[in-house]
Formats: structure tokens, C-alpha cells, sequence
């Protein structure tokens, strides 16, 4: 069974440019969960998405934004990317009911410059 | 979502038993311990949740007190592989989201 896959692996932007990262659950997953790790520090959850809809957010600023597409798999967008969002970007997926087991991907590592 | 207490770091000798610490004194009824570790650059890993009685799997073992206020993860014969950052988390099983928090650095020696 194939683990959670995200896309790319390593992505080097400019300050004010817009990224894109994907992920694709575990097949029978409908959760998704995207999560922040700067280097050296924990993990920050960015967003929850169940079912198509958004179900949670932390805190953090609206530009970033994603969504999830009808095959559950999911898209994080980060605009007018600024330094400090570098960091690795983790998704995982869940069960609907069973949100508290989460299977990660291996992450993108997101540069700013 | 209850808070947990873990200590920031411990290590272990290999072969041994790795036993890693955590309180929730303000557990609900509701709410599970679940376990996860994170390797170096990878995304986190599973490892086991349980509710108030003892659960142990192919990786680990869970003891959960009497009073669920506090449990232990027990890996019963660390490796090297096993150096990672572990996280406690206590919440409900269909919690709306899951935060992370310090956990503890357990490193392995040889």
C-alpha cells in the first residue's frame, strides 16, 4: 500500500513569489493535514481538511490557502512568500473518524530567497 | 486538548530498554495518549495510542496509569534507529487537530 506522497521534494523560490506543494493521502484516507517545521523547531499545524472542506486552521496568515480536490488529495499554496517560510511542509493523512492517527509523508522543503 | 509534560531529553544504552516519561495529569474521560516519533527530517511516525488500559504492538508498549494522570512509552529493545524525537499527545479520537508539542530527544548510545 502506498504511503503518503508529496511533491516536490525541494522547492527554491524569491521573496514574493507563490509555491505550491501536493500531497496524496493513503488510498481510503479523507483527512489531510498540512503542518510547518522550521529548522530546529517543532511542528506547526498550518490546516486540516476533511471531505473537501476545510475543517481547521492554525494561526497563520491568509496567504497561506489550499484545498482539497474530490480524490482527496490536497494542495497547499503559499503566496508572497517572505524568508521566514522556509521550512520543511508536512502532510498527513487520516481516516475521517480515526483523526488521531496520522501517517506523514516525507515533506517539500521549501527555500525563500 | 489536555497538555502533556515530557522531559526534553534522555538517552539509553543500546539493547535496553528505552523507558520515555509523560504527564497528563488533566485528562479527560474522552481522550486517548497517543505516541509519535520523528527521525531526523522525516515526517513524524505513528507509534501507538491507547485509553486506559495497557497496549503494546510490534514497535512499542504503553503503559497508562491507574488514574490516566501519566504513562510510559516503552520501546523494550532500543537500536540506534530508535534515536528520534518522541512526542506525547493526548486528545479525542476525532480531534479536529493535532499539536505537536517539544516532546523528548531520546539519543541511543552504543
Amino acid at each position: 500500500e502506498a504511503g503518503v506522497t508529496q511533491s516536490p521534494t525541494h522547492l527554491i523560490k524569491t521573496r514574493g513569489q507563490q509555491a505550491t506543494l501536493r500531497c496524496s493521502p493513503i488510498s481510503g484516507h479523507t483527512s489531510v493535514y498540512w503542518y510547518q517545521q522550521a529548522l530546529g523547531l517543532g511542528l506547526q499545524f498550518l490546516l486540516w481538511y476533511d471531505e473537501g472542506e476545510e475543517r481547521n486552521r492554525g494561526n497563520f496568515p491568509p496567504r497561506f490557502s489550499g484545498r482539497q480536490f474530490p480524490n482527496y488529495s490536497s494542495e497547499l499554496n503559499v503566496n508572497a512568500l517572505e524568508l521566514e517560510d522556509s521550512a520543511l511542509y508536512l502532510c498527513a493523512s487520516s481516516r475521517t473518524d480515526y483523526t488521531g492517527e496520522l501517517f506523514f509523508g516525507e515533506g517539500s522543503r521549501l527555500t525563500v530567497l | 486538548d489536555a497538555k502533556t509534560t515530557q522531559p526534553p531529553s534522555m538517552d539509553c544504552a543500546e539493547g535496553r530498554a528505552a523507558n520515555l516519561p509523560c504527564n497528563h495529569s488533566t485528562i479527560s474521560g474522552n481522550e486517548y495518549v497517543y505516541w509519535y516519533r520523528q527521525i531526523h527530517s522525516q515526517g513524524p511516525q505513528y507509534i501507538i495510542h491507547g485509553l486506559k488500559n495497557n497496549e503494546t504492538n510490534e514497535m512499542a508498549s504503553l503503559i497508562i496509569t491507574e488514574d490516566r494522570k501519566s504513562s510510559t512509552l516503552i520501546l523494550p529493545h532500543a537500536t540506534l534507529r530508535d534515536t528520534a524525537v518522541y512526542y506525547c499527545i493526548v486528545l479525542r479520537r476525532s480531534a479536529s487537530k493535532i499539536i505537536f508539542g517539544s516532546g523528548t530527544r531520546l539519543s541511543i548510545r552504543p
